[in-house]
């Protein structure tokens, strides 16, 4: 059973380009979090996503952050018009269907850079 | 609104010592606490969480407690090894009941052969 796995590894935007970072949770889990690691600064919560739905998105940014899990396919989150403070580690993580607050298992992470 | 305290911030032991590491929360109506381990340059692995319910959890050479009334939980570390060298980080669940967790800045830890 693969873990969580996110891609790409490392992705560098130029200011103003879009990053699109992809997230696959491990089989048979129906819950999806996107967590940020900032520069020298802790894992700070973002977004939780079920299939099709957005539970709770109070962590992300108001503008030009967006968040999806469709129905078939990865998780998306979208940074539009990023600018050099987005340069950040993004991690995803997933648990099984459950009340939510099951074990939580990440994803390597996606390093992006911000030229 | 909850806050989460780790210390040490870093730790630097020979190998073989066991280890306390200690994390600490200021509202004590929590659903679980989940400590995890960060290796440089990769996500987070979780080593236990432990329910609101229960006072402690056991997985190999680690045992994390839990003591809700006082707003702590301890990593023991025994028989520490070079390999357990990584930053450990402690989790609370913020409001909900789901996974939306405040995370501890950390302990780093370095074990030398």
């Amino acid at each position: 059973n693969a873990g969580v796995m996110q891609n790409p590894r490392h992705l560098v935007r130029r200011r103003g380009q879009e990053a699109r970072l992809r997230c696959s949770p491990m089989k048979g889990h129906s819950h999806v979090y996107w967590y940020r690691q900032l520069p020298e600064e802790g894992l700070k919560f973002m977004v939780y996503l079920q299939k099709e739905n957005i539970i709770d998105e109070s962590g992300m940014p108001k503008e030009r952050f967006s968040a999806e899990f469709p129905k078939e396919g990865p998780s998306i989150l979208r940074i539009q018009q990023v600018v050099r403070g987005d340069s950040a580690a993004y991690f995803c993580a997933s648990s099984p269907p459950g009340l939510g607050n099951e074990k939580l298992f990440f994803g390597s992470g996606t390093q992006l850079s911000v030229l | 609104k909850q806050e989460v305290t780790q210390i040490p911030a870093a730790l630097s032991v020979p190998e073989g010592e066991n280890l306390v590491l200690n994390c600490s929360f200021t509202d004590s109506a929590i659903y679980n606490l989940q400590w995890f381990r960060q290796d440089p340059g990769k996500g987070l692995t979780s080593l236990l969480l432990i329910q609101s319910s229960q006072r402690e959890q056991t997985s190999g050479r680690l045992n994390a407690s839990l003591d809700k009334s006082s707003g702590r939980s301890t990593l023991y570390i025994a028989a520490s090894q070079p390999g357990d060298s990584a930053t450990y980080l402690c989790a609370v669940p913020l409001s909900g009941g789901y996974n939306k967790l405040i995370f501890g800045a950390g302990t780093r830890l370095a074990v030398h052969p």
